[in-house]
Parts: structure tokens; sequence; C-alpha cells
């Protein structure tokens, strides 16, 4: 079974705060992604990896950065966390090389707020 | 813009009866779409998917129906289960392309 991990179910930080948001999957798959999921807007892409130290931004990469060091991490970084940053935020991974239409094996989330 | 539409935010059927998930689209070039089960602080899970070439694809008591031309699909759940009880995303993507993901319908199912 895939698995996809994230270091934190539950986080709380204050705005101006560098947050830092991991995750790890096991199935050495090639491509990565951080959604964030809000209501009434769905799943909203942030960022994608298709290999290590690669990145390409997604629909809202404002506020965001990410980094790709190992092909079974990817982290979520907000530089300087704001409240409209307060939001689910889902880490998924797919095994095909620079195609992204597969399956998508998500993590079970953490869910940020910032006060 | 939302590419991806769900419209109904939630669905209350009865235990046995029938469930239809709808999905509307905007974008034509859209050629593969899924259909994503979320359980409460879970991450979303693979259920079904179709691409373009299809009308219908059908995995147990779920089957998908694509129609290309009013840029629609919808998931059938037959007959629906207590734990079938979840939040439902579908998502669409073009050849090669990142998905899009609709905003997600609460289904319960009433025993």
């Amino acid at each position: 079974d895939v698995k996809v991990t994230q270091s934190s179910r539950y986080l709380v930080k204050r705005t101006g705060e560098k947050v830092f948001l991991e995750c790890v999957q096991d199935m050495d798959h090639e491509n990565m992604f951080w959604y964030r999921q809000d209501p009434g807007l769905g799943l909203r892409l942030i960022y994608f990896s298709y290999d290590v130290k690669m990145k390409e931004k997604g629909d809202i990469p404002e506020g965001y950065s990410v980094s790709r060091e190992k092909k079974e991490r990817f982290s979520l970084i907000l530089e300087s966390a704001s409240t409209n940053q307060t939001s689910m935020y889902l880490c998924a991974s797919s095994p095909l090389r620079q195609t992204f239409t597969d399956t998508q094996y998500f993590g079970p989330g953490t869910r940020l707020t910032v006060l | 813009d939302q590419q991806v539409k769900q419209n109904s935010p939630s669905l209350s059927v009865q235990e046995g009866r029938i469930s239809i998930l709808n999905c509307d689209y905007t974008n034509s070039m859209f050629d593969y779409f899924l259909w994503y089960k979320k359980y409460p602080a879970e991450g979303p899970t693979f259920l079904i998917s179709i691409s373009s070439i299809k009308d219908k694809n059908e995995d147990g008591r779920f089957t998908v129906f694509l129609n290309k031309s009013a840029k629609h699909l919808s998931l059938h759940i037959v007959p629906s289960q207590p734990g079938d009880s979840a939040v439902y995303f579908c998502a669409a993507s073009e050849p090669g392309n990142q998905f899009y993901f609709g905003t997600g319908t609460s289904l319960t199912v009433i025993p």
C-alpha cells in the first residue's frame, strides 16, 4: 500500500512566523503535490514537483515555496504566515514521470491555523 | 474561475437506494476524469476514473458516466451503503497536465 505521511495533523502558528509542512511518501513516486482545501473552493494546487530539486507553480503559489531535496520528501514553506493561509493542506504523490494524468495518493492532511 | 463544479454541496440518500453525484466542467480540452472519496480526518482516496474515449466506466457498485457534449459527469452508487457517507470530489485534467478539483459533495447515506 502506498503511504503518504504528513508531519503534523494540526498546527497553530502566529502571523509572520515561518512554517514548514513536511510530506514523505514511501513508494518511490516521481511526482509530488501540495494542495490546500477550503470550503466552497475544493482542492487547489499550490506547487508540484516531478523530480528531485524540480518544482513547478500551481494555481495559487503566492506566499508559498517548496523544497524537494530527496525523492521521497516534499516540503511546503510559508515564508511569513498570514491569516488567509489558515487552511487544510494536503500532500499527494503519483508514480508517472512528467505526466500527471494518473491517480494521486493523498496524505491525511495538516490543518493549519494562523492566528 | 472554477473549471470543475459540483453544484450540490450535500446529498442525503436512504440505504439501498441509488446515489447520484454530479459534476460539470467548462474546459473542453479535459480528457481524463477522476472521482475521489474523502472521510473526515483522512486524505482523499481514489475511487474511479474515466477517459474521454469512453462514456461509462463501472467498478462494482460505482459507475461513472461521461457526457462530453454536455461537459458533465456523474457518479452512481448502487446500492448505497452507510459506509459510503463521505465527501466526494470530481477532478479533471487535460493531457499531461494538472488536475482541477471540484468543490465536493457531502453524501450522507441514512440507514
